[in-house]
């Protein structure tokens, strides 16, 4: 049973444009969520994060959201630039359990278009 | 540069060999995980160490298996291969045990023929 859901397998949008990746979770024990972002041939790379007493937070282009109520997240990256195509990986934990460990989704591939 | 470092980066070996993955975390980070991404599936959690000892424990094969050294690398072992333990073996690192950003290395690249 997958506890952190990306239902896009990818994603294409034009340069300059808003890029929205999405991610649903299902167990409420998370409360901390984390988007990574991973070339080819390289390790995952922290992006941003969020608390679950928070429903926004923004870092330059990239702005994540949550809405606890549905359990779900998004990713917002604006204006997308080519650089940015990668693999976006959407990630929960529970901050205040005696376990680091991080549940993925299986990721959304991003493509900006120049 | 994460700062954490994983070798071998490739790595092919045969069904039923044995191979030792090994990870260097983050300088002053205690924790280490190990995770599995696999063609058609995210990022797979494997197991957790925390300043030596196991911390918590996913998707891991009795085949597998992994430890924490004094100076805190870890070497994860996979053993009685299978064409379907292929896949990007990740190391990761953190600060404490939970509760913070993990940071990961960039992967070794096993390929079981």
């Amino acid at each position: 049973d997958q506890q952190v859901k990306q239902n896009s397998p990818s994603l294409s949008v034009q340069e300059g444009r808003i890029s929205i990746l999405n991610c649903d979770y299902t167990n409420s024990m998370f409360d901390y969520f984390l988007w990574y972002k991973k070339y080819p041939a390289e390790g995952p790379t922290f992006l941003i994060s969020i608390s679950s007493i928070k429903d926004k937070n923004e870092d330059g282009r990239f702005t994540v959201f949550l809405n606890k109520s549905a359990k779900h997240l998004s990713l917002h990256i604006v204006p997308s630039q080519p650089g940015d195509s990668a693999v976006y990986f959407c990630a929960a934990m529970n901050y205040g359990g005696s376990q680091g460990n991080l549940i993925f989704g299986k990721g959304t591939k991003l493509s900006v278009k120049p | 540069d994460s700062g954490v470092t994983q070798t071998p980066k490739h790595l092919i070996t045969a069904t039923g060999q044995r191979v030792t993955l090994r990870c260097s975390p983050r300088s002053g980070d205690l924790s280490v995980y190990w995770y599995q991404q696999s063609l058609d599936q995210g990022l797979q959690f494997l197991i957790q160490y925390y300043n030596g000892e196991e911390r918590a424990k996913g998707n891991i094969l009795e085949r597998f298996s992994a430890q924490q050294f004094p100076d805190l690398h870890s070497e994860l072992n996979l053993s009685s291969l299978e064409l379907g333990d292929s896949a990007l073996y990740f190391c990761a690192s953190s600060v404490r045990d939970s509760g913070n950003t993990i940071y990961f290395g960039e992967g070794s690249w096993l390929t079981v023929v």
